[in-house]
């Protein structure tokens, strides 16, 4: 009965490869997000979606595409993996767009180590 | 811009001690204001929340009232429990239902 989850919890990878995160909500919410929060715990938005329709695309490498195949899901694939990439991702999701829907639901991260 | 600025820590307190966490902040317009919390190995969890000047969010003992003319959303409780060790983030929304979040406060509480 998990709100917002995401898999991997973990990923340990080498520079260079290619590598995804799934995220899934089941609140029925309209609107997802990823954000990256770095080794001093500080939180900076990357992507949202609403309906599956890129809201925000915040100044973030090329190499980061995300997907919404539905409005449900937003998967992160990340390309030639950097060791500055490291971080926890997280995931997470609000109502819709308007005021009074912005609270958002994050899930558990995943943690990111690139060697 | 929107920004938010909370007070430094690491913040250090005994159980039963009173808290508070400062947060300020710069925004257009009448944002919501958040504060957010994330336990050791886990995503944030909204604590509490304030939709306009001078209403006050409270849940688990935490408080925080939204100060319009001072721009501020401190968060308090009166009594910390070991179990409230952890980050603390204050933030507020902006359009899009986005969230500028500040740099986060951690909260030691020793038995």
């Amino acid at each position: 009965d998990t709100a917002v989850s995401q898999t991997p919890k973990y990923l340990v990878t080498q520079m260079g490869n290619d590598k995804s995160i799934k995220c899934e909500q089941n609140l029925g919410h309209d609107t997802m997000y990823w954000y990256k929060q770095d080794s001093k715990k500080f939180l900076k938005i990357m992507f949202s979606y609403n309906n599956k329709e890129l809201i925000i695309n915040e100044t973030v490498p090329n190499r980061f595409s995300p997907k919404s195949p539905d409005k449900a899901h937003l998967n992160l694939h990340i390309n030639s993996l950097e060791l500055g990439d490291s971080a926890v991702y997280f995931c997470a999701s609000s109502q819709g767009l308007l005021a009074g829907q912005e609270t958002q639901y994050f899930g558990p991260g995943t943690r990111l180590l690139v060697l | 811009g929107n920004s938010v600025t909370q007070m430094e820590g690491p913040v250090t307190l005994s159980e039963e001690a009173f808290l508070t966490i400062n947060c300020t902040y710069t925004a257009t317009g009448y944002p919501s204001l958040f504060w957010y919390v994330q336990y050791p190995g886990e995503g944030l969890q909204l604590l509490l929340k304030a939709t306009k000047a001078d209403d006050k969010g409270s849940n688990k003992g935490f408080e925080a009232t939204y100060r319009k003319e001072t721009t501020s959303f401190h968060l308090e409780k009166g009594s910390v429990q070991v179990s409230d060790s952890a980050v603390y983030f204050c933030a507020l929304s902006g359009g899009y239902s986005t969230l500028t979040f500040g740099k986060g406060t951690m909260l030691l509480v020793s038995p």
